[in-house]
């Protein structure tokens, strides 16, 4: 089993809708979680950390279940401009920073 | 300030060629790393500087060499590559303080071809 798995999309979704990511992870020593967005030939940019309590960010929400190993990040009235490769990260602790291999969104007009 | 520079932005160079890759952060941060990118892929390891010592190297061929000169430079040396090794290489950087959720910051990253 992959340390952090995703659904590697294609996810084509139409402006203004509500689309949903999941990442599960194998280490239950986890320590830290983040969501980061790719653009096509840019670097990683940070989106969210994932707090346990859960977090939200105006249209974004990040969410934390440590019993089930998952995160997952809420994009609500999707924009064109949040198309991008969205890369759930987890910090095993210290600078053990495992990507999952990313999920791609398009947002259609 | 979250940047992290890296030069230069494109790199290309034949095999017997000797090139360097740069990286400079100011946020005090004590972990740098660096990373090699393929297309439609995340993100793979190669090395991980923590206090200027190199405390973690992925397996990486030796024709990769990494420098960390002092706590805000990180250099990659390369010699001898092959054409496989062309790709997307990042430098990151993430603060390390006790008790504190270390956060990576990416920088633009230097595109590499090797002909």
């Amino acid at each position: 089993r992959k340390e952090v798995e995703q659904d590697p999309g294609p996810f084509n979704v139409p402006e203004g809708a509500t689309v949903a990511f999941n990442c599960t992870y194998s280490n239950s020593a986890s320590q830290s979680f983040f969501w980061y967005r790719q653009d096509c030939r840019k670097e990683p940019k940070l989106l969210m950390s994932v707090y346990s309590s859960g977090n939200e960010d105006g249209r974004f929400t990040a969410q934390l279940n440590r019993a089930s190993q998952y995160i997952s990040l809420l994009i609500r009235d999707s924009k064109l401009s949040d198309s991008a490769t969205y890369l759930c990260v987890v910090n095993g602790g210290g600078q053990n920073f495992v990507f999952g291999p990313g999920t791609r969104l398009s947002v259609l007009p | 300030d979250t940047e992290v520079t890296q030069t230069p932005k494109h790199l290309v160079m034949g095999m017997t060629n000797k090139k360097s890759l740069k990286c400079e952060q100011h946020m005090g941060h004590r972990a740098m790393y660096w990373y090699k990118q393929k297309a439609k892929k995340p993100p793979e390891l190669m090395f991980v500087y923590s206090y200027e010592k190199l405390s973690i190297n992925e397996s990486v061929p030796s024709r990769f060499s990494p420098e960390c000169p002092n706590s805000s430079l990180l250099n990659l040396h390369l010699h001898a590559l092959q054409p496989e090794d062309s790709a997307l290489y990042l430098c990151a950087s993430s603060q390390i303080l006790a008790g504190i959720q270390e956060t990576q910051y990416f920088g633009p990253g230097t595109r590499l071809l090797v002909l």
